[in-house]
């Protein structure tokens, strides 16, 4: 399977606790994105990377928040002291650099599903 | 801020043609139209995309006039598989994708 694969797929914690998810991109995608979903809801942009660097990060990622992706390829996302305002499903998503002649195409895993007790 | 407006939901019937409109009453000259679909539990999906005029693949057609004011998804010939939330989304060279709350389609048998 080559599309975007996002571990673990369900996570269970308890307030407090420190999560960490884990994101690969497809290969040879440049840019990595970050979204959170409430239900109901449309995704929120919360981070992107092209390359190494994160680009823009929203304000909805406080400072519990952090994002890596070290070397280009696979990304993490760390939210420290969860809180029950966290619980949402975390989406990862990939693409090439922007092309002018075919605009923006994000490709999306399944995401991963955080329930905060 | 969804930068988009869509119907909150609309209810079809399989083997029915469904079209969803979207609005972009400010959509930016480099801006391209997306169209995504979700499942339950599952991240977004690409559908199809579009600059102007129409654009077609193997599961739907985009319809962009020529103000680009609007777009309109077309779904042939619906299935009970279809039964989804559809989002349009515009943008260009910015990243990040704003999502509005989407379209819940029912494909009624």
């Amino acid at each position: 399977d080559t599309g975007v694969s996002q571990n673990p797929r369900h996570k269970i914690t308890k307030r407090g606790q420190n999560v960490t998810f884990r994101c690969d991109p497809i290969s040879e995608h440049n840019r990595l994105y970050w979204y959170r979903q409430t239900l109901g809801q449309g995704p929120e942009f919360l981070t992107y990377f092209q390359n190494e660097a994160q680009l823009e990060k929203s304000r909805l990622l406080s400072d519990r928040f952090s994002a890596e992706r070290p070397k280009g390829s696979f990304s993490t996302l760390e939210i420290q002291r969860t809180e029950q305002g966290d619980s949402a499903m975390y989406l990862c998503a990939s693409s090439p650099l922007w092309d002018s002649s075919r605009g923006e195409t994000q490709y999306f895993g399944p995401g991963t599903r955080l329930l905060v007790l | 801020l969804a930068k988009t407006t869509q119907p909150i939901s609309m209810d079809s019937y399989e083997g029915q043609e469904v079209n969803i409109t979207c609005s972009h009453n400010n959509i930016a000259t480099n801006d391209y139209i997306t169209w995504y679909q979700q499942f339950p539990s599952q991240g977004p999906r690409f559908i199809i995309q579009g600059y102007k005029t129409k654009v077609t693949n193997e599961v739907a057609s985009l319809f962009i006039p020529a103000d680009r004011k609007s777009s309109t998804l077309s779904l042939p010939r619906v299935s009970l598989s279809d039964t989804a939330v559809y989002y349009c989304l515009e943008g260009g060279n910015t990243g990040k994708l704003i999502f509005g709350q989407g379209t819940t389609l029912q494909v009624k048998p």
